[in-house]
């Protein structure tokens, strides 16, 4: 059972261009998180999806930025014409149920590491 | 609003010392998290805390619920343990300790 897949790593976008951020859960997964990690700083929760719906996107700036959770394939955020701002660590987490509830841990992806230039 | 507070940001300490980092929250809560991120790399999730203590090797995490408030101690530290320490709470991590273990 392979662990939370995040891709690519490292992506290097132009400013205006378009970046999409993959996440494939833990086999029998079916609630992702994403978190972003601005340099020198904490996580800061975005979005929590549960198969093919938004659960929580409190976190997610409401322009450019959108996430999806399809009922086959990876969860993607997706983030359009970047700015400099966007340059961050992206992580997702995933979980089999509610993460805290009844004793269920959440996984993190290694993260994707995105550069606007 | 949730808010999660670690303290200290920062902590160095010589191989061998007994490591304390502190989490105090806002919200009542049915679990609380300890995380672990070495330097460029991923997060490890080291506990999942509902009350009382658990114990991994060398890493012991407390919780008091009525205070809100845990910790995460480490007995006989050492270099390899250096790596920022992460309180989450209900989608909502603290800013993290950066511990550093000198040899």
């Amino acid at each position: 059972n392979a662990g939370v897949m995040q891709n690519p790593r490292h992506l290097v976008r132009r400013r205006g261009q378009e970046a999409r951020l993959r996440c494939s859960p833990m086999k029998g997964h079916s609630h992702v998180y994403w978190y972003r990690q601005l340099p020198e700083e904490g996580l800061k929760f975005m979005v929590y999806l549960q198969k093919e719906n938004i659960i929580d996107e409190s976190g997610m700036p409401k322009e450019r930025f959108s996430a999806e959770f399809p009922k086959e394939g990876p969860s993607i955020l997706r983030i359009q014409q970047v700015v400099r701002g966007d340059s961050a660590a992206y992580f997702c987490a995933s979980s089999p149920r509610v993460w805290g509830q009844r004793n269920t841990e959440a996984f993190f992806g290694q993260g994707t590491r995105l550069t606007v230039v | 609003k949730n808010e999660v507070e670690q303290s200290p940001q920062n902590l160095t300490a010589q191989e061998g010392e007994f490591i304390t980092i502190n989490c105090s929250y806002s919200v009542g809560i049915s679990a609380l998290h300890w995380l672990q991120q070495h330097p460029g790399g991923g997060i490890v999730s080291l506990f999942m805390l509902s009350s009382g203590k658990k114990k991994h090797g060398r890493l012991i995490a407390t919780i008091n619920i009525q205070e809100k408030h845990s910790s995460l101690h480490i007995t006989a530290s050492h270099p390899r343990d250096s790596a920022v320490y992460i309180c989450a709470v209900k989608l909502t991590f603290g800013k993290g300790t950066l511990l550093t273990v000198n040899p």
